[in-house]
Formats: structure tokens, C-alpha cells, sequence
């Protein structure tokens, strides 16, 4: 079946640090979109990028179509960074609906 | 643009009771989304709306979910005779038409006890 896959699962970092999270999915997206969880439950839209490269502040994410995989980096890490980051694959069809992976929990610690 | 809009944001509910929640989309939003979520998990799609219309159910929605968006603005989710394991977040998100980025409420917390 589809399969949505993130790496690391969990990720502690100091404050200040960079960090790269992964996001393999098993087959052609229509698009790729990055998600933050934050610790009250909160899912914010981080990136919506079914290919190539975005940044918006600290954040840049990179989707290789091609190759199946998305990167998420975070520079210059702060505290409000922790919480899970979701990758949400969708595989076309008419509904636009997104397949989850099992996320990476960011701990930043000041 | 006020964002999704979940009530209640918890709900706490012996098992066999009927529940109901509401979601109010994005406005100009016309995709609606339910999702639940479990402990240590990413969201699981449940259900999706254009407009008024249901068009698509999980396998996960069993018989005694019901989620309906009667003019195709706001969206309720029942669940009849509630069981433990009905316990999870239920959130739900909308979108434009089109291949577009979902945003998602804040979600319902149930727990069934």
C-alpha cells in the first residue's frame, strides 16, 4: 500500500543547532505538503511543495518528485521549534485527501 | 480569514453515549476533511466533503460514525454508542478546490472512559 515513511523518529537538539528531517513516500505525489504539531495539538501548514525548493524564515523544505523523497531543514533552532513535524503525501484522485507519516518528534532544548 | 474553527475542544463521555462535534471551515473554503488522530500517530483520513456533498469514506469510519455538511458551510461528526477506543483527537481541515494546502483546526479531543 501507500506508504509515507520519516526519519528520524525522534530528534533532540540544542538551541542555535540546524537540523535536515526526511520524508520518503512509496510512489508519484501529486503534492507534497510539511506540517507542524505543536505541544497543545495544533497542526500548522508549514510548506505545501509537490517539487523543488521553498524557504519562508528559518524554514526551507525540498521535494525531489523524482526520487521520492522530501527534505524539511530547520536553521538556527529555537525552543518554540519543538513539537512534531508531519510530511502528508497526496496521490491524486479527486478528494486532494493526504496520507500522514508517523512524523519526527523535535525536541530544542534551550 | 479566521481559520478552522473545532468544537468542543474536549469532550469526556461514558462509553455507550452519542457524541457530536462541529467544525466550521476556512470560508471560502469548499473542501472539508475529518481526520482522527491517535496517541504517537499521524492523522488518519476519516472523511472528505465538496460542498455539501460526501464523497469519500474511510474503511475506518465504521457504521456508527456519521459526519454530514448540510449546506455546505459548517460539518458535524456523531459517533454513536461510543467505545474506548474511540478515544483520540478528530480534526478536520479545509481547503480551496484543487490540489491545495490543507489547514486544519485545532481538533476535539474525546476520551471515552
Amino acid at each position: 500500500g501507500i506508504q509515507v515513511e520519516q526519519s528520524p523518529p525522534d530528534l533532540i537538539l540544542q538551541e542555535g543547532a540546524n537540523s535536515t528531517l526526511r520524508c520518503n513516500f512509496s510512489d508519484s505525489v501529486n503534492n507534497l505538503q510539511w506540517f507542524h504539531q505543536n505541544p497543545w495539538g495544533q497542526l500548522i501548514n508549514l510548506f505545501y511543495i509537490p517539487s523543488g525548493t521553498k524557504q519562508n524564515g528559518r524554514l526551507s523544505a525540498t521535494t525531489v518528485a523524482t526520487e521520492r523523497y522530501s527534505l524539511l531543514y530547520i536553521s538556527s533552532s529555537q525552543t518554540t521549534d519543538s513539537g512534531v513535524y508531519f510530511c502528508a503525501a497526496n496521490y491524486g484522485g479527486a478528494t486532494n485527501k493526504l496520507i500522514f507519516g508517523t512524523g519526527t518528534l523535535l525536541a530544542v532544548q534551550p | 480569514d479566521t481559520g478552522v474553527s473545532q468544537d468542543p475542544r474536549h469532550k469526556i463521555t461514558k462509553r455507550g453515549q452519542n457524541v457530536t462535534f462541529r467544525c466550521d471551515p476556512i470560508s471560502e473554503h469548499n473542501r472539508l476533511y475529518w481526520y482522527r488522530q491517535t496517541l504517537g500517530q499521524g492523522p488518519e483520513f476519516l472523511t472528505y466533503f465538496q460542498n455539501e456533498a460526501q464523497l469519500e469514506k474511510s474503511r475506518l469510519l465504521s457504521d456508527r460514525f456519521s459526519a454530514e455538511r448540510p449546506k455546505g458551510s459548517f460539518s458535524t461528526l456523531e459517533i454513536q454508542r461510543t467505545e474506548q477506543g474511540d478515544s483520540a483527537m478528530y480534526l478536520c481541515a479545509s481547503s480551496l478546490p484543487g490540489s491545495s494546502p490543507l489547514h486544519f483546526g485545532n481538533g476535539t479531543r474525546l476520551t471515552v472512559t
